[in-house]
């Protein structure tokens, strides 16, 4: 089966970057997504990333994908204490709709 | 953007008694909804997809006599939760995709807390 990871947890400094990283093992993952969840909450999508694609820029995000190492990442510039909150990535291989999470990073910004 | 809704956001109730949650796509069709479940601190475990008109499927492992879950129209799905115990206690969260958004995007309700007594 597919399987998602991500490291448990991630503390910066409000203004700093914040880089959160994830791996995936399937290699027909077409689309990749980045969904945040405040405590308590549902969860919200921030952006995704079709597997053709290297790097996709949002404002503070920026989205790099190595697909050959199976290796996504989420930058946030300037991080701010609003963005204290748990990162999935996810992924998704198309047709079925079936979108597999990764374990969730909790981000923590200290101001 | 697309909403979502689920209620209730939260129930308490007595081990034995069953407990359904609502899943409604507010401004569009949700062609597809899928119901996860989460642990704290852990990530979402998808129980089962449901199509409109369908019958569900469940994930390995997901009992589908335990946790019914009905799709009758493109705005509402329902999990109900039979013969509840306190180790269904969790976190329930829908999704659902269809008319709006792009690329397989889900839109995510707020969760429905479950505590069995």
């Amino acid at each position: 089966g597919e399987d998602v990871e991500q490291s448990l947890f991630l503390s910066v400094r409000e203004g700093d970057s914040s880089v959160i990283n994830c791996t995936y093992t399937d290699s027909s993952s077409t689309y990749l997504y980045w969904y945040k969840q405040e405590p308590g909450a549902g969860l919200q999508l921030l952006t995704y990333i079709f597997s053709n694609m290297d790097m996709k820029q949002d404002q503070r995000l920026t989205v790099l994908l190595n697909k050959k190492d199976k290796h996504l990442s989420l930058r946030i510039a300037d991080t701010q204490t609003g963005d204290s909150a748990i990162y999935f990535c996810a992924e998704n291989s198309g047709g079925y709709q079936k979108v597999t999470f990764g374990t969730g990073t909790k981000l923590q910004v200290i101001p | 953007g697309a909403v979502v809704s689920q209620h209730p956001s939260w129930v308490i109730c007595k081990s034995g008694t069953s407990v359904k949650i609502e899943c409604r796509s507010l401004d569009f069709q949700a062609t597809t909804m899928f119901w996860y479940r989460q642990f704290p601190k852990q990530s979402l475990m998808l129980m089962a997809t449901s199509n409109e008109g369908s019958k569900a499927t469940y994930e390995q492992g997901v009992e589908k006599d335990k946790f019914l879950i009905n799709h009758a129209s493109l705005t509402l799905s329902t999990l109900t939760v039979t013969s509840a115990h306190p180790e269904d206690s969790s976190f329930y969260i829908c999704s659902a995709s269809g008319t709006s958004g792009k690329y397989n995007e889900q839109f995510f309700g707020p969760g429905t807390r479950l505590t069995v007594l």
